[in-house]
């Protein structure tokens, strides 16, 4: 069966150190993986986006593998800071011939920044 | 903020009533999305809507059911609430693959809806 797994325990780390995330899936084949951020009780916030014949993606301080062979995804945060604590959902787009895109989300994982 | 918006914010219902929601999606935007999401859990997709059309749909029942108007906003009904439905209810706009979107989708902030 197809499945998404992130890291379902929290993420502490202290501020000023990268923060790595990982998003791991099975039975899928992607033409797209895309990271979002989450705050309680708000929708998701858009991110990143990385195609599957991408291997790195980068936007300031965050950075996105893509291994298609290992079937895995690596958000990385630099020189954390207390705001990016927020849970961060990774999500796969399957797309079919007529541009169809269904986004399939994993549980997320909550990252706090310690000061 | 990214210029989509939900109404309403809250909603109690008993079970076995109907609900709509809706959506307005960003300007720009012809594709709307509509996912529900439960306590601690990743959203779950429900359907999409493309030009007024439905272009996808999750594996959710038919008492799910979608709308998209000329100017794009949307609504989603679900008829014959469950206890289960209580969630987060969250839309999402993007420019859609037909029109040489980039995929990138922006959610509103949700509704919550509690089912007595």
């Amino acid at each position: 069966s197809q499945k998404i797994e992130q890291n379902s325990e929290a993420l502490n780390i202290q501020e000023g150190k990268t923060a790595t995330l990982t998003c791991n899936y099975t039975n899928y084949s992607p033409a797209y993986l895309q990271w979002y951020r989450q705050d309680p009780g708000r929708g998701p916030v858009f991110l990143l986006l990385i195609r599957e014949n991408e291997k790195e993606k980068r936007k300031e301080r965050l950075k996105v593998t893509f291994d298609t062979t290992l079937k895995q995804s690596l958000f990385h945060i630099t020189a954390s800071q207390p705001a990016d604590s927020a849970t961060y959902l990774c999500a796969l787009d399957i797309l079919n011939s007529g541009g169809y895109q269904k986004v399939t989300f994993g549980t997320g994982t909550k990252l706090q920044v310690i000061p | 903020e990214t210029g989509v918006t939900q109404s309403p914010t809250h909603l109690i219902k008993t079970r076995g009533q109907q609900v709509t929601l809706r959506c307005s999606s960003q300007s720009g935007h012809n594709t709307v999305s509509w996912y529900q999401q439960a306590l601690g859990q990743g959203p779950q997709f429900i359907f999409q809507y493309y030009r007024e059309e439905e272009n996808g749909r999750g594996n959710f029942p038919p008492r799910f059911s979608g709308l998209q108007f000329p100017n794009y906003s949307s609504e989603l009904n679900v008829n014959a609430l469950e206890l289960d439905d209580s969630a987060l209810y969250l839309c999402a706009s993007s420019l859609g693959a037909r029109s040489g979107g980039s995929y990138e989708q922006y959610f509103g902030p949700g509704t919550r809806l509690t089912v007595t």
